[in-house]
């Protein structure tokens, strides 16, 4: 167990629907990531929050946005869910906000149907 | 922005053997490289990392080169078990940016 727990770990919705993933960080890391990973594909980074604030934006769509709340846990709102959003959805916590280990959840799985 | 390039792609090997996995990254200003193993419906956990100012780090079975000059920096196992079997991703990190880009992943299969 990383310490970094996500919930739910399995979500099914329909095109053109809003979904809502969490993520607790371990505790006392203040910087969470967020990782897309499609089918037999690699890790994909869309976007790092350190203590409450966007750090860095990866490849991450318009459709799909982030927060990090002030009690440091994370969300990732995806919204009009297209077919090819299915993925497994990591988030990943760490102390710092760079060059330190990143501790990662077990994944929620999204399926849009 | 940052490109990582990882290869081989696949890679199968016979119990006991070596395994190399390569990375070459196109930032010069990343300074993080944290290697990741990802077993088959679990989440990716970091097996060895090496920063900028070192140019390799060992941890029993593990190594990790990396050549700042060329941009490229290497994954070996040595003696590899069945339970080596798994995916492994590089990656590099931007400092202050902390934007991680990963290579595409290496799917290792150690034959008994």
């Amino acid at each position: 167990d990383s310490g970094v727990t996500q919930t739910p770990k399995h979500l099914i919705t329909a095109t053109g629907q809003r979904v809502t993933l969490r993520c607790s960080p371990r505790s006392g890391d203040l910087s969470v990531y967020w990782y897309q990973q499609s089918l037999d594909q690699g890790l994909q980074f869309l976007i790092q929050y350190y203590n409450g604030e966007e750090r860095a934006k990866g490849n991450i769509l318009e459709r799909f946005s982030a927060q990090q709340f002030p009690d440091l846990h994370s969300e990732l709102n995806l919204s009009s869910l297209e077919l090819g959003d299915s993925a497994l959805y990591f988030c990943a916590s760490s102390v710092e906000h760079v060059d330190t280990e990143a501790f990662f959840g077990q994944g929620t799985r999204l399926t849009v149907v | 922005g940052e490109n990582v390039e990882q290869h081989p792609s696949t890679l199968s090997v016979q119990e006991g053997d070596s395994a190399v996995i390569k990375c070459t990254y196109s930032d010069s200003a990343s300074n993080y490289f944290p290697w990741y193993k990802q077993e088959l419906g679990k989440r990716p956990q970091l097996i060895i990392d090496i920063r900028s100012n070192v140019g390799e780090k060992k941890d029993q079975r593990i190594a990790v080169t990396l050549n700042k000059t060329a941009k490229h920096f290497s994954l070996h196992i040595t003696e590899t078990q069945p339970e080596d079997s798994a995916v492994y991703f590089c990656a590099a990190v931007h400092p202050n940016a902390g934007k991680s880009t990963f290579g595409d992943g290496t799917t290792l299969t150690v034959k008994p």
